[in-house]
């Protein structure tokens, strides 16, 4: 089966760092992405990881470790508007050999001042 | 970058009616399409997966007779919610993806409401 954990939510404070983590089972595994979500909106992409390591963008950084099963996502300078859910989401190769993406539950962090 | 809208945004039917939502890639030919369903508070669960041309494949659980996928062109792909019932009530989302790339672009969603 498909299996991925992420807290169901955090806090943080204005200003600070946090790490979301995610661990996955996945039958296959074709990468590892990171999405944000608004209430009521549809997911936008913030990270893709498919080799070990760290990768930076801006604000926003995603690990991976495939022997692990595991990845973070770290928010750094957060903002208010940083309040949202965080979807960690695995590529796994479905029927045809198209990928699909499996979603974890979604971690919501509340930014507080 | 990849825009994908969906139509409508949202709508309110009645019990027993079917209602058609669309997604369309507007600048990038999508050669796969992918329906979503996510329910208050809950993450996205994956209903099915189409390609262009050929018959969606549906996840486990997910009723192809009641919920028609049909993908006939690379910019277009719609979900028929036949003979609805309230518990079909949810967020719908579509997303896209180009045979060159490995990002799924999302549409902005359809709520539909099943009374």
């Amino acid at each position: 089966g498909q299996n991925i954990d992420q807290p169901t939510e955090m806090t943080a404070t204005e200003g600070a760092i946090v790490q979301i983590n995610c661990t996955y089972q996945t039958s296959g595994f074709n990468g590892l992405f990171w999405y944000q979500q608004h209430a009521g909106e549809a997911p936008t992409f913030l990270s893709y990881n498919v080799l070990d390591g760290l990768e930076e963008k801006g604000r926003f950084s995603s690990f991976l470790s495939r022997s692990k099963g595991y990845s973070y996502l770290l928010l750094k300078e957060l903002q208010m508007k940083d309040s949202a859910s965080y979807l960690c989401a695995v590529r796994v190769l479905g029927a045809g050999n198209t990928g699909k993406l499996i979603f974890g539950q979604g971690t919501t962090l509340q930014v507080k001042p | 970058g990849a825009v994908v809208s969906q139509h409508p945004s949202w709508v309110i039917c009645k019990s027993g009616t079917s209602v058609k939502i669309e997604c369309r890639s507007l600048d990038f030919q999508a050669t796969t399409m992918f329906w979503y369903r996510q329910f208050p508070k809950q993450s996205l669960m994956l209903m099915a997966t189409s390609n262009e041309g050929s018959k969606a494949t549906y996840e486990q659980g997910v009723e192809k007779d009641k919920f028609l996928i049909n993908h006939a062109s690379l910019t277009l792909s719609t979900l028929t919610v036949t003979s609805a019932h309230p518990e079909d009530s949810s967020f719908y989302i579509c997303s896209a993806r180009s045979r060159s790339s490995y990002e799924q672009y999302f549409g902005p969603g359809t709520r539909l409401t099943v009374t």
